[in-house]
């Protein structure tokens, strides 16, 4: 069980837009901020979105995040089959004093 | 461009100790402002954080796990190490090093820009 909580799947068609959620509490999400990471199969998470909503650098602004409260969103518009992937969200969590991982949501493009 | 490679045994005996090394390019780290630091996974499962450790030489580990951890650093020959004592199965994971970036804004952000590829770790007899 994940400290914080995230759909175990989504899915969308090419070109549309696709969201996934992450709920945590006061002590994570509510305080600290949320950070993104994409992996591939076989390969190693790969930072996506940091500071809530900031895209580092080759990331395309397809991708965005959002942040309200203790819950999070990662919305991936003009959806393409090379976006399937696994998706984490990622926070600080005060009370348990270590960082803390959502369970990971895998996307299917249709 | 900065590049991290994990290596250690990829078998380890149940009760022993496992232990990585993550080798850095491309970055020093004795002189950066970073958290050197490690993630696993347990197959099919998604990410844990095991713990950090700063250009101070300050660590944070994992509540979870901090009884077993613990993670140095060798500046001469800028790699840091994992050591986890007496593993089980459950320890079974792939184990990746990371570069955590840390800022104190009116929240903390900390967040991992760089990766290593990963190790699989297998524990058993």
């Amino acid at each position: 069980q994940s400290v914080l909580t995230q759909p175990p799947s989504a899915s969308g068609t090419p070109g549309l837009r696709v969201t996934i959620s992450c709920s945590g509490s006061s002590s994570n999400i509510g305080s600290n901020i949320v950070n993104w990471y994409q992996q591939f199969p076989g390969t190693a998470p790969k930072l996506l979105i940091y500071s809530n909503n900031q895209r580092p650098s080759g990331v395309p602004d397809r991708f965005s995040g959002s942040k309200s409260g203790t819950s999070a969103s990662l919305a991936i518009s003009g959806l393409q089959s090379e976006d399937e992937a696994d998706y984490y969200c990622a926070a600080w969590d005060d009370s348990l004093n270590g960082l803390v991982f959502g369970g990971g949501t895998k996307l299917t493009v249709l | 461009q900065v590049q991290l490679q994990e290596s250690g045994p990829g078998l380890v005996k149940p009760s022993q100790t496992l232990s990585l090394t993550c080798t850095v390019s491309g970055a020093s780290i004795s002189r950066d402002d970073y958290y050197w630091s490690w993630i696993r996974q347990h197959p099919g499962k998604g990410l844990e954080w095991i713990g950090y450790i700063n250009y101070s030489d300050n660590t944070y580990y994992s509540p979870s796990l901090q009884s077993r951890v613990t993670i140095s650093v060798d500046t001469s020959k800028n790699h840091f190490s994992l050591k986890l004592t007496s593993v089980t199965a459950a320890d079974t994971a792939v184990y990746y090093c990371a570069r955590g970036v840390g800022l104190q804004l009116l929240e903390w952000l900390f967040y991992f820009d760089y990766w290593g590829q990963g190790t699989l770790v297998t524990v058993s007899s």
